[in-house]
């Protein structure tokens, strides 16, 4: 069966570093991937989207990367903020699975002074 | 704009009973989800609407759930006969289409079955 884990121990980190998030994912052929953060309370907000054909993808201080050889995404949150503390979700689409996203079950992220 | 919204914001109900979730998704989306988390659980899918597309209902429970959605408006989640399993919170997404665009959540409905 399908499966996506991402690390279920909270990653904390000092302001200012490198935040770098594993996604990984077992029996899928993806079409493409998704990350999401997610605050206490709230519905999660969307980030980033890299496609299977796509090998890196920016948005200002955040970076993913794709590797479906190694079926790994990388999340990186780059010079990291306090406000940057939240639990980002990974969700993958896959292909014949039609438009339905399939999602891990985050990891927390702590940034701390 | 106007976001993803859902109602109630909290639901406590008794075991046996049924309710009612709903969603108004961004207007223009055509595309609209359903999801269910567990506390400290991941999203679950439950159900997607695409235009007047018969819905992909894959991720349904049970027949104790079931969805419907008026053309591409709001859309009501409706689970029977409650069980003390079905307490989490319920998530509605929309996006402009299917397939490779972003979603965009609303802040969910606390559902507590006692």
């Amino acid at each position: 069966s399908q499966k996506i884990e991402q690390n279920s121990e909270a990653l904390n980190i000092q302001e200012g570093k490198t935040a770098t998030l594993t996604c990984n994912y077992t029996n899928y052929s993806p079409a493409y991937l998704q990350w999401y953060r997610q605050d206490p309370g709230r519905g999660p907000v969307f980030l980033l989207l890299i496609r299977e054909n796509e090998k890196e993808k920016r948005k200002e201080r955040l970076k993913v990367t794709f590797d479906t050889t190694l079926k790994q995404s990388l999340f990186h949150i780059t010079a990291s903020q306090p406000a940057d503390s939240a639990t980002y979700l990974c969700a993958l689409t896959f292909t014949g699975g039609g438009n339905k996203l399939t999602f891990g079950t985050g990891t927390q992220l702590k940034v701390e002074l | 704009g106007a976001g993803v919204s859902q109602s109630p914001s909290n639901k406590v109900t008794e075991k046996g009973k049924d309710v009612e979730l709903r969603c108004d998704p961004i207007s223009g989306h055509t595309a609209l989800y359903w999801y269910r988390q567990r506390l400290g659980q991941g999203l679950e899918f439950l159900i997607y609407f695409q235009g007047n597309s018969a819905p992909d209902k894959s991720g349904l429970p049970s027949d104790r759930f079931s969805a419907e959605r008026t053309g591409e408006s709001v859309s009501t989640l409706t689970i029977q006969r409650t069980q003390q399993e079905d307490s989490a919170v319920y998530l509605c997404a929309s996006s402009p289409a299917g397939g490779a665009y972003e979603q965009y959540f609303g802040p969910g409905t606390r559902l507590t079955v006692t």
